[in-house]
């Protein structure tokens, strides 16, 4: 059964940072790309960043360039989102999500149950 | 950045009713168009890729058309475990833009 479980999230100053895990089991996760979605409270979904299964092909949301860091570690089986100068607006619910990349169509098919990063004084 | 914008926001409907949901894109994005549903406090669930192709798993009621700018999400025949909020979502191009969701709410 495929598995996604995100941790790391919290409460955070302004200005500070946090380090979201998303734990995958279930799948060979070094063969997919992986993506980040958060969503703030009572909105919609916002797509935040993406990784190839190899490491690269790295793309962030313009709102979170310079700030945040996507990376992987498929020996692991774990992806991460190293959040920096964090605002208020990064309020949200964080989500990892799988793509299933049907030859060069992205969906995503699997989903982790999110968690919640307030950023507040 | 490729905008979605979904209609309507907000629909009731019975059970056994027909619904529709569309979503438009600001340029045309072939049929890269996904669609997806989330109940309150869950993650999205995958119902349709590739604007029409049916995630496996999902109940045929469910069926998805439309390519280039225009697309709509059909329920033949509505069910209670229906309530929730639908997402279309464009992976043409980066950054992979989302619908502001449509709230569907059983009568």
């Amino acid at each position: 059964e495929v598995q996604l479980v995100e941790s790391g999230g919290g409460l955070v100053q302004p200005g500070g940072s946090l380090r979201l895990s998303c734990a995958a089991s279930g799948f060979t996760f070094s063969r997919y790309w992986m993506h980040w979605v958060r969503q703030a409270p009572g909105k919609g979904l916002v797509w935040v960043s993406r990784i190839k299964s190899d490491g690269t092909y790295i793309r962030y949301a313009d709102s979170v360039k310079g700030r945040f860091t996507i990376s992987r570690d498929n020996a692991k089986n774990t992806l991460y989102l190293q959040m920096n100068s964090l605002r208020a607006e990064d309020t949200a619910v964080y989500y990892c999500a799988r793509d299933e990349d049907l030859g060069g169509y992205s969906n995503f098919d699997y989903w982790g149950q999110g968690t919640l990063v307030t950023v507040s004084s | 950045d490729i905008q979605m914008t979904q209609s309507p926001s907000s629909l009731s409907a019975s059970v056994g009713d027909r619904v529709t949901i569309t979503c438009r894109a600001s340029q045309s994005i072939s049929n890269y168009l996904n669609w997806y549903q989330q109940k309150p406090g869950k993650a999205p669930k995958l119902l349709i890729y590739t604007a029409s192709s049916l995630q496996s798993g999902v109940p045929s009621r469910f069926s998805g058309s439309g390519s280039g700018t225009d697309f709509t999400l059909t329920i033949s025949s509505l069910q209670p475990e229906d309530s929730a909020t639908y997402f279309c979502q464009q992976t043409y191009s980066i950054p992979y833009t989302f619908g502001q969701g449509t709230n569907l709410e059983i009568k």
